[in-house]
């Protein structure tokens, strides 16, 4: 079953502790996204990554970083430097090159207490 | 610098009445792709449509219509007899030369039985 499979739903976090959010895909696409969305707002691109071992900063990079060690997958991990963590985090991915339109997950949730 | 706006913040319509979301973009591209996407209250994105930017002719795709205006810069999006299964957030968005896909701030419909 193809998609874009993101885990967990929702998850809690204390202050101050590192969180690793997870995005696998086996659509074969080689490019992935991170998206953030907080409410009444767009979504705001966090980092992406066009080919494995190669990735970009998006518009609101800070306390935020990433890997893409295979194809499939495209974690991002969300640091005690980022001062306002509490968001909706989307995934998605797409095929290289421009002006593509890209698939998403069904996101990750996370509360820091 | 490219932008999309959504000034329709939230919108709600009673079952069957047709209904208009707007959407205007700024971008100094030549070649630009729009799109539009629905999220349910599940969360996930769902893509509804991609339209380049020499193409301003409107698509009808069963209840669901464009009207893509370069003259206005406008790309909205018209449901037809609306079914309260049309209740989400829809959001606008714009690809240009450097694959920066910008979203804007949705808007919620809320159709009622």
């Amino acid at each position: 079953d193809g998609g874009i499979t993101q885990s967990p739903k929702y998850l809690f976090r204390k202050e101050g502790q590192n969180v690793t959010l997870s995005c696998e895909q086996n659509l074969n696409h080689d490019a992935m996204y991170w998206y953030r969305q907080d409410p009444g707002q767009g979504l705001r691109l966090i980092y992406y990554s066009q080919i494995v071992n190669d990735f970009q900063k998006g518009d609101i990079a800070e306390g935020y970083s990433v890997s893409r060690e295979k194809k499939e997958s495209f974690p991002l991990t969300v640091t005690s430097a980022q001062k306002n963590p509490t968001a909706f985090y989307l995934c998605a991915t797409g095929l290289a090159g421009d002006y593509n339109e890209q698939f998403f997950g069904p996101g990750t949730r996370l509360t820091v207490l | 610098a490219q932008k999309v706006t959504q000034a329709q913040t939230e919108i709600s319509v009673v079952e069957k009445e047709d209904v208009t979301l707007d959407c205007v973009y700024e971008t100094r591209d030549t070649t630009y792709y729009l799109f539009w996407y629905k999220q349910p209250p599940s969360g996930e994105l769902v893509f509804l449509i991609r339209r380049n930017s020499f193409d301003e002719q409107n698509e009808i795709s069963g209840r669901y219509s464009w009207n893509f205006q370069k003259s206005t810069s406008s790309f909205n999006f018209t449901i037809t007899a609306s079914q309260v299964v049309d209740s989400a957030v829809y959001f606008c968005a714009l690809s240009g030369d450097n694959n920066d896909m910008r979203f804007g701030a949705g808007t919620r419909l809320t159709v009622k039985p």
